[in-house]
């Protein structure tokens, strides 16, 4: 089983619709949960990051974390064309004194008008 | 948020000979620096992870005697791939995190391509 689970997609929807995006994960060891947008042949941007089971809003953008199924959500409300990248769930777990950061493969979000 | 920059952003270059890409933390001091590799379509695999002033430490299959890591000072990093060849061809992203902070701040990434 992996460490991380993430749909690849592609997710293609139209212009005000809201975005689900998924990773599911097993190792209890990760204590922060984010969420990275990379658009094409640019590093990753830091969305949004939360260290406990609940929901986390910010503008368009709510994330949830659910630890006791260990299942990770990004919604994306009023979806605009300028969200169309690539969403990486990402998990922060420390390891041998530092911190290291493991990324789900990332889901293909492509937002038409 | 914090502004990470790598320079080249992008390099062409012959089978065997060696490329040096720059990591910059332009307004932070990175006590960590992190180098990943993405390969198009594929999540980012991390390749290392380095200290301010002490050797990298390598994630199991990566070959520390072919990407030379330095983290000579508190905002540069580098990563020297030796010998290049065209299965290096890639894009690889440098990350940076401030003393005490848990989050990494990506730098835009430089990609490689090795003919």
């Amino acid at each position: 089983q992996k460490e991380v689970e993430q749909d690849p997609g592609p997710l293609s929807v139209p212009e005000g619709a809201i975005v689900s995006l998924n990773c599911t994960y097993s190792n209890s060891a990760f204590q922060y949960f984010m969420w990275y947008r990379q658009y094409s042949r640019k590093g990753p941007e830091l969305l949004m990051y939360t260290y406990s089971s609940g929901n986390k809003e910010d503008g368009r953008f709510t994330a949830q974390v659910d630890k006791s199924s260990k299942y990770i959500s990004l919604f994306i409300r009023d979806s605009q064309p300028s969200d169309s990248a690539t969403y990486l769930c990402a998990f922060l777990m420390f390891s041998g004194g530092y911190n290291k950061l493991i990324f789900g493969a990332g889901t293909r979000l492509a937002v038409h008008p | 948020g914090a502004v990470v920059s790598q320079h080249p952003s992008w390099v062409i270059c012959k089978s065997g000979t060696s490329v040096k890409i720059e990591c910059r933390s332009l307004d932070f001091q990175a006590t960590t620096m992190f180098w990943y590799r993405q390969f198009p379509k594929q999540s980012l695999m991390l390749m290392a992870t380095s200290n301010e002033g002490s050797k990298a430490t390598y994630e199991q299959g990566v070959e520390k005697d072919k990407f030379l890591i330095n983290h000579a000072s508190l905002t540069l990093s580098t990563l020297t791939v030796t010998s290049a060849h065209p299965e290096d061809s890639s894009f690889y992203i440098c990350s940076a995190r401030g003393r005490g902070g848990e989050t990494q701040y990506f730098g835009p990434g430089t990609r490689l391509l090795v003919l």
